[in-house]
């Protein structure tokens, strides 16, 4: 089945610093590939996703993109702002599978 | 337009209780799913519903169950709870054919959070 591992929290940067989360993912075949953010006392939402090998998932200012070679789909922003500060999810998904998230990633921007 | 909205938001139970969550969708989504996220970690599938029938179940003990109504809304179920059952209770739905797809875009309620004493 599909599996996710996810970098380590938490992450605390100050505004404007690089942001990079590393995601690689354990699946049979090839899966779609989202990240979600949970912004605190709120549920998840979808921030981009890719569906196949090679494509780019952007949004808000991050990216990820889908590696196949590497199963890893990490996901990047230049410039991160206080209103980033959040739990990022990793989470692949395989035909008819259900969402598989990693375990989260809190990111704290301080300004 | 209203997003996927839950109820309660919070709610506190003893051991042995039993607890009903609910959940309305995104109008004319017609798939619920419910994910149990405890403090800490990602969520964890637990059930997918779509037309009022079962497509997918996670690893959860008989305790969990669930059913979705005509109007596609939800309820999940949890009987003789136990202090492991405290998380943060979220339902997606999507708009999906009803087959678990990783092209289908989950749009999540912020949550139930449930406290078992």
């Amino acid at each position: 089945g599909n599996s996710v591992t996810q970098m380590e929290g938490p992450v605390t940067l100050s505004e404007e610093a690089f942001l990079t989360i590393n995601c690689t993912y354990t699946a049979t075949g090839y899966p779609s590939l989202f990240w979600y953010v949970q912004y605190p006392g709120e549920g998840l939402q979808l921030l981009l996703k890719a569906t196949k090998a090679d494509d780019k998932g952007s949004n808000k200012g991050f990216e990820a993109t889908y590696r196949k070679e590497t199963t890893s789909f990490h996901l990047e922003k230049g410039s991160v702002q206080v209103s980033d500060s959040a739990v990022y999810f990793c989470a692949p998904s395989l035909g008819n599978t259900p969402l598989v998230f990693g375990k989260g990633t809190r990111l704290s921007v301080i300004a | 337009d209203a997003g996927v909205t839950q109820s309660p938001t919070h709610l506190i139970k003893t051991r042995g209780q039993q607890v009903t969550l609910r959940c309305s969708p995104i109008s004319g989504h017609k798939s619920v799913s419910w994910y149990q996220q405890v403090l800490g970690q990602g969520p964890q599938f637990i059930f997918q519903y779509y037309e009022k029938e079962e497509r997918g179940r996670g690893n959860f003990p008989d305790r969990f169950s669930a059913r979705q109504f005509p109007n596609y809304s939800s309820e999940l179920n949890v009987n003789a709870l136990l202090l492991g059952d405290s998380a943060l209770y979220l339902c997606a739905s999507s708009g999906g054919t009803g087959v678990i797809s990783g092209a289908n875009v989950l749009t999540f309620g912020a949550g139930s959070r449930l406290t078992v004493l």
